[in-house]
């Protein structure tokens, strides 16, 4: 069975740029949570998708937005790009979206805005 | 406020040693989960609880609900278990079990 998958692995955008990022979860799986890690912050919850919904949303600017497609891939979109932005943003999926649903995480995408 | 403190910071230990990690957070959650990140970045989930124990391998996880705590211990490390250790909480007050307070995580190195 594969795991999460997260594309691309590594990628470099100048300020002022847009980027999107991709997530397809596990085969089955219907919840997808994204999660942004700084050196500085660490790892924080950016939002959750389930059956194409957002069911939450971090506390992060509206520049950061997502989407969930109907075989439950995600992406997430960030836009005018800020160098406070590099970070690694790693997504998990899990089965269902209730509490004693194990999550499964994907390798990360690294991102650096320069 | 919803939050979780992770100690030690550093941990270094000779094979073989017990391991032990500890979490600590500020209100009642749904479930605690605790973290392995190798270098590279990837995570991978090695347990989710919300009461007693768990064991998997060498690992042990335990939860007190009621000091709100949650240890994380390693029997007979090897050189292998070195890696960031982080534990989550998933907190009632949240509006998903998925958003997740992390804390600030573990970097266990473990000599040969």
């Amino acid at each position: 069975k594969a795991g999460v998958t997260q594309t691309p692995r590594y990628l470099i955008k100048t300020r002022g740029q847009q980027v999107t990022l991709s997530c397809s979860p596990i085969s089955g799986h219907r919840s997808v949570s994204w999660y942004q890690q700084t050196p500085g912050q660490g790892l924080q919850f950016l939002f959750e998708y389930f059956s194409e919904t957002q069911r939450n949303k971090g506390n992060f600017p509206g520049r950061f937005s997502g989407r969930q497609f109907s075989n439950s891939r995600s992406e997430m979109n960030v836009s005018t790009l800020e160098l406070g932005d590099s970070a690694l943003y790693l997504c998990a999926s899990s089965f269902s979206e209730g509490q004693d649903t194990e999550a499964f995480f994907g390798q990360g995408t690294r991102l650096t805005v320069v | 406020k919803n939050e979780v403190e992770q100690s030690p910071q550093n941990l270094t230990a000779q094979e073989g040693e017990f391991i032990t990690i500890n979490c600590s957070y500020s209100v009642g959650i749904s479930a605690l989960h605790w973290l392995q990140q190798h270098p590279g970045g990837g995570i991978v989930s090695l347990f989710m609880l919300s009461s007693g124990k768990k064991k998997h391998g060498r690992l042990i996880a335990t939860i007190n609900i009621q000091e709100k705590h949650s240890s994380l211990h390693i029997t007979a490390s090897h050189p292998r278990d070195s890696a960031v250790y982080i534990c989550a909480a998933g907190f009632l007050s949240s509006g998903s079990a998925r958003q997740l307070t992390f804390g600030s995580g573990t970097q266990l190195t473990v000599l040969p």
